[in-house]
This record gives C-alpha cells, structure tokens and sequence, in this order.
C-alpha cells in the first residue's frame, strides 16, 4: 500500500524566516493534496497539485510536484505566527480516489 | 465556516455507553468521509459513503457503525468502545469520490473513553 512520509515531523522557525516541508511517497503520485490544521480542529484545504512539475502558490505558500511525481514540498515565505499549526500531505491511492496522508509536520513560528 | 458541522465538538463515555457523532455538510457533495485521528499517527480512513452508499469499509471494527440517511448527512454510532478509541473523528466531504475532488473536513468530535 501506498505510504506517506512527511519531513521535518516538526519545526520551529523566527518569524520572517523561510521553510520547506516535503512529502516523500512510495509510489507515484496522482493527486497530492496539502492541508493545515489547527491544533483540535479540522483540515483546511491549501492546494492541489496533480501534474509532474506543477506548481501553486496561495499568499506566501507554494507547493511544488517533482517530475517524478513522488515527491512534493511545501514552501513559505517570511513565515508569519498565523502559519503555525500542523501542515498535512495527502495523496489519492488509486482505489476510488480515498486520501491518505503523511503523519504531519507541526509547525511553530517565534514572534 | 467550513461546510462541514461536526456534533459534538467534544464527548466523554464510558464503555458501556451508546453514542453517536453527527456531521452535516452544506457544500451538495455527493461523497462522505469518517476519519480517526490519533495522537502522532497519520490519519485514518475508517468509511467512505458515495451517493449514500458505503463503498469502503477500512476493517473498522464493529463496535463503530456508521449510517449515511442521504448525501448531506453521516453518522457514527458507537457502542462498547475501549479507550484506545479515544480520538479527534473527523468527517469530510468530496464533489466525488476521485482524483480530483479535494475533501473538505469538519472540525471534528474530540473523543474520550473512559
């Protein structure tokens, strides 16, 4: 079965610093979806990401496929306090198009 | 507001109570999620409903029984659970059940078996 690993699984960064999360998969991935989460409370839904190469951005966050389609970052530019929570990759398995998802990676940012 | 309502935010039973979680989504999706997630672990996909009907059943337990009346409404009815089944249970909702419809989660029903 496919398997999600996210990394760092946390981080800690001085406001106004960037950072990168990425998501490694152990197959090729169809769909890679990037989701935030507050501690406690649902997923908010960032981006989706579908083609090798293809990339989004939304305010500061950009989110990039690689080639080989097992392999996504997420970027954020001169992180801001509201950017902390837990950030969560999901991919479609190919068996009816349920998400699986890495196991987060928690992100704290300093004033 | 997210689409998706999750009742109760939180809940506390005993293993030999009967509860159930509600969730309500207003997006006229035609796809239902129910989710476990525990502390440190990846989410995990516990029943898919599409058009009202289950189509995937991740080796839940039976203790855990989920009822889908019509698109816009799940529910999870629980019933002699064990501690370990403490968790945030999230639902979400899909357009579809494909590659391209990204869910949309509720805020979810924060779980504790005593």
């Amino acid at each position: 079965s496919q398997e999600l690993e996210q990394s760092p699984q946390s981080l800690i960064v001085q406001e106004g610093k960037n950072l990168t999360i990425n998501c490694t998969s152990s197959k090729t991935l169809y769909g890679l979806y990037w989701y935030k989460q507050k501690y406690g409370e649902g997923l908010i839904f960032l981006m989706m990401l579908q083609k090798g190469g293809e990339e989004k951005s939304h305010e500061k966050i950009t989110a990039k496929l690689d080639e080989k389609k097992q392999q996504s970052s997420l970027h954020i530019t001169a992180s801001q306090p509201s950017h902390a929570g837990i950030y969560l990759c999901g991919a479609d398995d190919r068996k009816g198009g349920k998400l699986i998802f890495g196991q987060g990676t928690e992100l704290s940012v300093k004033p | 507001e997210t689409g998706v309502t999750q009742t109760p935010r939180h809940l506390v039973m005993g293993m030999t109570n009967k509860k159930s979680l509600k969730c309500e989504q207003h997006l006229g999706h035609n796809a239902m999620y129910w989710y476990k997630q525990s502390a440190k672990k990846p989410l995990e996909l516990m029943f898919v409903y599409n058009f009202k009907e289950q189509t995937e059943n991740n080796s839940v337990p039976s203790r855990f029984s989920p009822e889908c009346p019509n698109s816009s409404h799940l529910f999870l009815h629980l019933h002699t659970l064990q501690p370990e089944d403490s968790a945030l249970y999230l639902c979400a909702s899909s357009q579809d059940v494909g590659a391209s419809s990204p869910l949309h989660f509720g805020n979810g029903t924060r779980l504790t078996v005593t």
